[in-house]
């Protein structure tokens, strides 16, 4: 069976970096697009970026461009959000969502159980 | 972006009722809409794919119809395991937005 588990989330200063992993199993990880979504304590679901199945294309949303990198090894069947500059506002629990597609073109049909992570001083 | 609105915030509805969920995308999405339900401390779930397509494993209960810009979530006659949080997503613009979820109690 299809399985995401995140993990990597913590308490960070604002300012510093985090890592945070997705290890996938119980599918071909290499043959789909995956993103990273996170939802602030309470509030709703924002998606922060994509990656396509071969790592070739990423988009992110305006609020983490150039702060987040999200990358891809196929050969650990693992994605990553580099996440630098962090701010409050980055509190969330962040998940990892496999797409339906290899280009991130669809909807998002598995979801990891996600990880916290907490920006405060 | 896409401004994706879904109404109402809060819906009360009574077991064995029937719930309309409305979602409206501030510019044509086609029918690359997808629904999800969360509920307290979990995952979303894929409900419904395509504006109208349930996902595998989905109860014949829940449905989904629109294109363009409006769309609705319609649950034909609501279990207990059913109140949860709606969320409508559009995957036809980058970046991709959610709308704000509705909330489906017990009335």
């Amino acid at each position: 069976q299809v399985q995401l588990v995140e993990s990597g989330g913590g308490v960070v200063q604002p300012g510093r970096s985090l890592r945070l992993s997705c290890a996938a199993s119980g599918f071909t990880f290499s043959s789909y697009g995956m993103h990273w979504v996170r939802q602030a304590p309470g509030k709703g679901l924002e998606w922060v970026a994509v990656i396509w199945y071969d790592g070739s294309n990423k988009y992110y949303a305006d609020s983490v461009k150039d702060r987040f990198t999200i990358s891809r090894d196929n050969s650990k069947n693992t994605l990553y959000l580099q996440m630098n500059t962090l701010r409050a506002e980055d509190t969330a629990v962040y998940y990892c969502a496999r797409d339906r597609s290899r280009r991130g073109a669809d909807a998002f049909d598995f979801w990891g159980q996600g990880t916290m992570v907490t920006v405060s001083s | 972006e896409i401004v994706m609105t879904q109404s109402p915030a809060t819906l009360s509805v009574s077991p064995g009722e029937r719930a309309t969920l409305s979602c409206r995308a501030s510019q044509s999405v086609a029918s690359s809409l997808a629904w999800y339900q969360q509920k307290p401390g979990q995952a979303p779930r894929l409900l419904i794919y395509g504006a109208s397509t349930r996902a595998t494993g989905i109860p014949a209960r829940f449905s989904g119809s629109g294109s363009g810009t409006e769309f609705t979530l319609t649950i034909s006659s609501l279990q207990s395991e059913d109140f949860a949080v709606y969320y409508c997503q559009q995957y036809n613009n980058w970046p991709r937005t959610f709308g704000q979820g509705t909330k489906v109690e017990i009335k």
